[in-house]
């Protein structure tokens, strides 16, 4: 199993461009999560999903948005990038509620200049 | 709203000690608690999961409580090493929706 991979790395974007983070995973789990961490500061939830075809808001969702069409895939759209975007971005996976165990991405440095 | 908290915020030791590191929580209604370690410029990875109805786990060196009555955990670390050297973050997940809230961590550092 390749676990859960994030495609870029990195990426520099410039102020009001827009682009997707790719987060897929393997392991046939139903949740999956996406994450910012800033400098210094642990993670925010920016959405979260239980299942293919629903997903939910977290903690900090504005300016982004998310969709999940298959259980493999969660990506993360960036619409309009603003300085405040600046993060690295980490996917995580887990299999069910009660087997909460999270797997993650090694994640995305994003840069907006 | 459910905030959690890390203490201390960066902690050295001398090589060989045990040690304690500390997460409480706001809100007891939690599911679960993840502790996590994360080296630089990595990602997370899952050390320890205690369910609401247990009171510890325990994986080789590592030892974790959870006393969710009190919003409190500790995770402890006993003999020790450089290769310890990380920023351990814990997590809960909440019973009212499927929101995992982590805290900002502990940065550890283990001096040979």
């Amino acid at each position: 199993n390749a676990g859960v991979t994030q495609t870029p790395k990195f990426r520099i974007l410039k102020i009001g461009q827009s682009m997707t983070l790719q987060c897929t995973q393997d392991m046939n789990h139903n949740y999956m999560y996406w994450y910012r961490q800033d400098p210094g500061m642990g993670l925010k939830l920016i959405y979260y999903s239980v299942g293919a075809g629903i997903t939910d808001k977290g903690e900090v969702p504005n300016g982004y948005n998310v969709s999940r069409s298959t259980t493999e895939d969660f990506p993360l759209r960036l619409e309009l990038a603003a300085p405040s975007q600046t993060s690295v971005y980490f996917c995580a996976s887990s299999y069910s509620r009660e087997l909460r165990e999270q797997y993650f991405g090694p994640g995305t440095r994003l840069t907006v200049t | 709203k459910q905030e959690v908290t890390q203490i201390p915020a960066a902690l050295s030791v001398p090589e060989g000690e045990n040690l304690v590191l500390n997460c409480s929580f706001t809100d007891s209604a939690i599911y679960n608690l993840q502790w996590f370690r994360q080296d630089p410029g990595k990602g997370l990875t899952s050390l320890l999961l205690i369910q609401s109805s247990q009171r510890e786990q325990t994986s080789g060196r590592l030892n974790a409580s959870l006393d969710k009555s009190s919003g409190r955990s500790t995770l402890y670390i006993a003999a020790s090493q450089p290769g310890d050297s990380a920023t351990y973050l814990c997590a809960v997940g909440m019973n009212r929706d499927d929101k995992i809230i982590f805290g900002k961590g502990t940065r550890l550092h283990i001096l040979p």
